[in-house]
């Protein structure tokens, strides 16, 4: 079965330090990828996604994500983490042709520290 | 643009009262989902639609939950009766297909409370 997983629950960073959150999937075909963040009381934001091409994939607010089919992975990273970064953030693998259903991980939740 | 639109942003009920949530998707979206957000078991499709027709809704819990599409701008998920381990955040989201990454938006929640 199609899964998703985020090892991490919480990771605490220092503002002005780099992020590395971890996702790692479980999917048959080729897979289509999806980070996405969710801040206190409000909804789910799309950071970036992958679908084909260049494994790196950029996205807003300075994000992007390596997509590792050998190690089936696609782990998001921010060089520089600012306090308004705190957040969970939710790794997700979208399944059928049409991405139509997305399977999400657990989430991790992003703290920053001064 | 507006984006997905939800109502009520908040609801307290009592066990075995009726809920109806309310979804208006991005005008000229042809896919409409419903997600639930627990502690317990993160985000769960509960079922989907395309051009207003119910296409999967194998995450529906059980027959107390129903979801409704009559027309392109409007949708609504009703729960009764409603139980308390009914409690959570119930996400509405929406896509077109053939959009660059067709790419799924969603709404801010609905936060349900079932005392």
């Amino acid at each position: 079965a199609q899964s998703v997983t985020q090892p991490d629950i919480h990771i605490t960073v220092s503002e002005g330090a780099s992020l590395e959150l971890r996702c790692n999937y479980s999917y048959g075909a080729t897979p289509y990828l999806f980070w996405y963040v969710q801040s206190p009381g409000q909804g789910l934001q799309l950071l970036l996604k992958y679908f084909s091409g260049d494994t790196l994939v950029q996205g807003i607010k300075g994000f992007e994500a390596e997509f590792k089919r050998s190690q089936s992975s696609f782990n998001l990273r921010k060089p520089s983490v600012h306090w308004s970064d705190a957040a969970e953030y939710f790794c997700a693998v979208g399944l059928n042709t049409g991405f139509q259903k997305l399977v999400f991980g657990t989430g991790t939740r992003l703290l920053v520290s001064p | 643009d507006a984006g997905v639109i939800q109502s009520p942003r908040h609801e307290v009920t009592e066990m075995g009262q009726e809920v109806t949530l309310r979804c208006k998707p991005i005008s000229g979206h042809d896919y409409l989902f419903w997600y639930r957000q627990t502690m317990m078991r993160g985000l769960e499709l509960l079922i989907y639609f395309n051009n207003n027709v119910p296409i999967d809704d194998s995450g529906m819990p059980e027959d107390r939950f129903s979801a409704k599409m009559p027309n392109a701008s409007f949708s609504t998920l009703k729960i009764q009766p409603s139980e308390p381990r009914d409690s959570a955040v119930y996400f509405c989201a929406s896509s077109l297909m053939g959009s660059p990454g067709n790419t799924i938006y969603f709404g801010e929640g609905s936060w349900l409370t079932v005392v």
